[in-house]
């Protein structure tokens, strides 16, 4: 079975530029989740979906980030414009379903912001 | 809110012996779920384990057990007979109802592992 997949693997933008990052949940997997990893911390959620429904998106800053999963399957989340501080590695996870199922994570994308 | 402490940074183990990861937690939900995710260097997070805190005995996985004390809100990860592979950051982390039906992880800082040949 195919895991979860992430493109671009790494990045490196200016600051005020604009970026996208793509991802591919597992096959079956209703509910996708976007985590914001800054260097020495754990992982922090910014937006999670059911199907191609936003559920929780509390913690994703909206005036500069936004994501989408218009079909319920693939989700980009996209930086307009960037900052310094943006600079982590975007993980992007999947689960069954939306309560206590397991997450299953992608090899993340790393972001350098200049 | 939820959060999620991890006191020790970094430790070490010898190949082949045994090593436990602290993890304390603090919440006031009586229905939760704790993991431990390994994230090797090559950054693909990977569940180890994972306990239901309804259930009263500690989860097992191969060589990785947990001690979990639900009145302490401690979550510890004992790592037996450690392999060179087994080197990593352990990430210990936390989900319980965020509303609305949806349910949120949340991470500690993480430990670093290393395991000596």
């Amino acid at each position: 079975e195919a895991g979860v997949a992430q493109s671009p693997r790494y990045k490196i933008i200016e600051k005020r530029q604009s970026v996208a990052f793509w991802c591919n949940p597992i096959s079956g997997h209703a509910t996708l989740y976007w985590y914001q990893q800054i260097l020495g911390q754990g992982p922090k959620l910014l937006i999670q979906f059911q199907n191609n429904g936003v559920v929780d998106d509390s913690q994703l800053p909206k005036d500069r980030f936004s994501a989408e999963r218009l079909k319920g399957v693939d989700s980009t989340l996209k930086i307009q414009p960037a900052k310094l501080e943006d600079s982590a590695v975007y993980l992007c996870a999947s689960s069954l379903g939306l309560r206590t199922d397991t997450q299953y994570f992608g090899p993340g994308t790393r972001l350098t912001v200049l | 809110a939820q959060t999620v402490t991890q006191s020790q940074p970094e430790m070490s183990v010898q190949e082949a012996e045994t090593v436990t990861l602290s993890c304390t937690y603090d919440t006031s939900e009586n229905n939760y779920y704790l993991f431990w995710y390994k994230q090797p260097p090559s950054r693909q997070m990977i569940l180890v384990i994972r306990q239901e805190a309804y259930k009263q005995q500690n989860a097992t996985e191969n060589r990785f057990s947990v001690n979990f004390q639900k009145a302490a809100k401690s979550f510890s990860l004992k790592i037996s007979d450690s392999q060179l592979g087994d080197t990593a950051m352990y990430f210990c982390a936390f989900m319980t109802s965020s509303g609305a039906g949806s349910y949120q992880l949340t991470f500690g800082k993480g430990t670093k592992l290393s395991v000596i040949p």
